[in-house]
């Protein structure tokens, strides 16, 4: 069973309009990250939140941002999406302690028309 | 920052045959260090990781070792089959559960 849940697999969204990606973690782990990753290229850590403390990475950009309402659910909002914003955003989590491995969502491919 | 350098960007091999993928990493703090198996179109999953008080791990099939001297790790697959074929990153982190900071990606194709 999937252990952290992300929707939609497939999204696909206007130029300049607003889109929001949702993940859901069944493992109650503490802390939730946000990547981007383009095709052929490694993923790109854009935030992650430790239990409510949000922590951005310094080149991410402001039209990025995250919301995190419990421990189970965190949102990526991307406020004005521009063409170099499609991509497959991952959704990762990781448990309390020092020898926890992040484990990773299925993703979520969004296109820009 | 830190930096993680993988090598090779692709790589083919022969059914049966072994692959070794190499990367080395630039900040001495690192002591964590995952592999991930990506296949196309799907999410990255760890297939075997090492912390730095180790030389060696070994999986069925699959082995790292790391070089804390020289700051290397490599992943080996040995018996390679077809459904080995995926894009992995290595990765190195200063502890488990800090920012990973991924290579670039060798993208492995096994021939049957």
């Amino acid at each position: 069973d999937a252990m952290v849940i992300q929707n939609p697999r497939y999204q696909v969204t206007q130029f300049g309009k607003p889109v929001t990606l949702s993940c859901s973690q069944t493992l109650n782990h503490n802390v939730m990250y946000w990547y981007q990753q383009k095709s052929s290229q490694a993923p790109k850590l854009l935030f992650h939140y430790y239990d409510k403390d949000f922590n951005n990475e310094a080149d991410t950009p402001d039209n990025f941002q995250s919301r995190r309402p419990n421990t189970s659910f965190c949102f990526l909002d991307i406020r004005s999406p521009g063409l170099g914003d499609a991509a497959m955003y991952l959704c990762a989590t990781r448990g309390q302690g020092g020898n926890q491995p992040q484990h990773f969502g299925d993703g979520t491919r969004l296109s820009i028309l | 920052g830190e930096n993680v350098e993988q090598h090779p960007s692709t790589l083919s091999v022969q059914e049966g045959d072994s692959a070794v993928i190499k990367c080395t990493y630039s900040d001495s703090a690192s002591n964590y260090f995952p592999w991930y198996k990506q296949e196309l179109g799907k999410r990255p999953q760890l297939i075997i990781d090492i912390r730095s008080n180790v030389g060696e791990k070994k999986d069925q099939r699959i082995a790292v070792t790391l070089n804390k001297t020289a700051k290397h790790f490599s992943l080996h697959i040995t018996e390679t089959q077809p459904e080995d074929s995926a894009v992995y990153f290595c990765a190195a982190s200063t502890h488990p559960g800090g920012k990973l900071i991924f290579g670039q990606g060798t993208e492995l194709s096994v021939k049957p």
